[in-house]
């Protein structure tokens, strides 16, 4: 079982309307979550990072996390033609050592 | 002063060139870490240094080197790459595991 599973995608929404971003993880001592977003080319840009169980919002981002279903959600409001990029999740892992681990990602893009 | 810099930006070698990669950051953060990325994939954890002491070496082959001179500085000495290790290699640190990481642009590395 992978440690952070997201869909590939390509996840394609209409312009204005909710992205909607999934990512489950396993390891059940996780304490933080972090979604980063990646332009074709760039390096990650941190965007948002959870630590308790419901919802954080800052602008047009909204973070969701469930510990107990081990689930962490994102979710776009308004989405703009920009937005479309790759989001990563990253989970804070204890197996062995203790580092932040990535999903592979979700193709996002906005359709205008 | 909020950025992670690398340098270069784009680096171009051969087999059995010798060359280093450098990463600067003055945020005060106490870890710092290398990344490797393949193209549509996620970032991959190399090395992870903790107070200027190598903490994390993710089994990385001996022909990368990392090396962490001050609190301010990470290197990353490459030598007798193969052209498999062609890729987006990306510096990053962070206050702490839980508080997300700030990457840099990245070196872009082509082995010939």
């Amino acid at each position: 079982q992978k440690e952070v599973e997201q869909n590939s995608g390509p996840l394609s929404v209409p312009e204005g309307a909710i992205a909607s971003l999934n990512c489950t993880y396993s390891d059940r001592g996780s304490q933080s979550f972090f979604w980063y977003r990646q332009y074709s080319g760039k390096s990650p840009e941190l965007i948002m990072s959870i630590y308790s169980n419901g919802d954080k919002e800052d602008g047009r981002f909204t973070a969701q996390l469930n510990k107990a279903s081990q689930y962490v959600s994102l979710l776009i409001r308004d989405s703009q033609p920009s937005d479309s990029a790759t989001y990563l999740c990253a989970v804070n892992t204890y197996f062995g050592n203790e580092k932040l681990t990535f999903g592979t990602g979700t193709r996002l893009t906005i359709i205008p | 002063d909020t950025e992670v810099t690398q340098t270069p930006k784009h680096l171009v070698m051969g087999m059995t060139n010798k060359k280093s990669l450098k990463c600067e950051q003055h945020m005060g953060h106490r870890a710092m870490y290398w990344y490797k990325q393949k193209a549509k994939k996620p970032p991959e954890l190399m090395f992870v240094y903790s107070y200027e002491k190598l903490s994390i070496n993710e089994s990385v082959p001996s022909r990368f080197s990392p090396e962490c001179p001050n609190s301010s500085l990470l290197n990353l000495h490459l030598h007798a790459l193969q052209p498999e290790d062609s890729a987006l290699y990306l510096c990053a640190s962070s206050r702490g595991q839980d508080y997300g990481y700030t990457f840099g642009s990245g070196t872009r590395l082509t082995v010939v």
